[in-house]
């Protein structure tokens, strides 16, 4: 079966950059998209089509793919950031999705 | 307002049935390909299924761990998309979202499977 592999955790202060990888053997023909997920809540969309940013969400969230690696790049983050973030992408048949394990990104 | 709003979740015992339903407005349904997520306690989110739109010939696909025992389905006719699931098991306690893959998610609906 298909995985997509996420560091568990990531720790940065605020105003530093933090960056979570995704990596997956489809990815270079895939998109990925990302998820935050506050505690208690439903996912909402922070990147898709691997560097999209849908409206409303702050331009400090950004997203990049290379190769079999997909990282989603918070420029100067804040305290509100923090949370669950999950990679989202699909395999090489395009059928079956799969989501990362998650990282938990603290920021203090 | 685009929206999805999921119900039918509840407490059931190991091997019975429960179905699912999510409610879908503000947007063109019938158009949408629509998935099933979900998240068991203290863990992470877990692809269960999509539908495709009938126009782009209504077929499911399945994640391993559910296939053969869920079932998606939809009604563009009330804009509701379900999930029946049969043979349940402890380890299909979770909160299932109804998603179009993207954007847009449900609150949630928890179903619990215990003797």
């Amino acid at each position: 079966s298909y995985e997509l592999t996420q560091p568990p955790s990531v720790s940065v202060s605020p105003g530093q950059t933090a960056r979570i990888t995704c990596s997956g053997d489809a990815l270079p023909k895939k998109y990925a998209y990302w998820y935050q997920q506050k505690s208690g809540q439903a996912p909402v969309l922070v990147i898709y089509e691997d560097s999209k940013r849908p409206s409303g969400i702050p331009e400090r969230f950004s997203g990049s793919s290379s190769g079999t690696m997909a990282t989603l790049t918070i420029s100067g983050a804040q305290v509100e950031d923090e949370a669950d973030y999950y990679c989202y992408s699909t395999d090489s048949s395009g059928n079956l999705w799969v989501f990362g394990g998650g990282t938990k990104l603290t920021v203090l | 307002e685009v929206q999805l709003v999921e119900s039918g979740g509840g407490l059931v015992k190991p091997g019975g049935s429960l179905r699912l339903s999510c409610a879908a407005s503000g947007f063109t349904f019938s158009n949408a390909w629509m998935s099933w997520v979900r998240q068991a306690p203290g863990k992470g989110l877990e692809w269960v299924g999509r539908i495709k739109s009938k126009t782009d010939g209504g077929t499911t696909d399945y994640a391993a761990p559910v296939k053969g025992r869920f079932t998606i389905s939809r009604d563009d006719s009330k804009n509701t998309l379900y999930l029946q699931m049969n043979s349940l098991k402890t380890e299909d306690t979770a909160v299932y979202y109804c998603t179009t893959g993207a954007e847009v998610w449900g609150q949630g609906t928890t179903v619990t499977v215990s003797s």
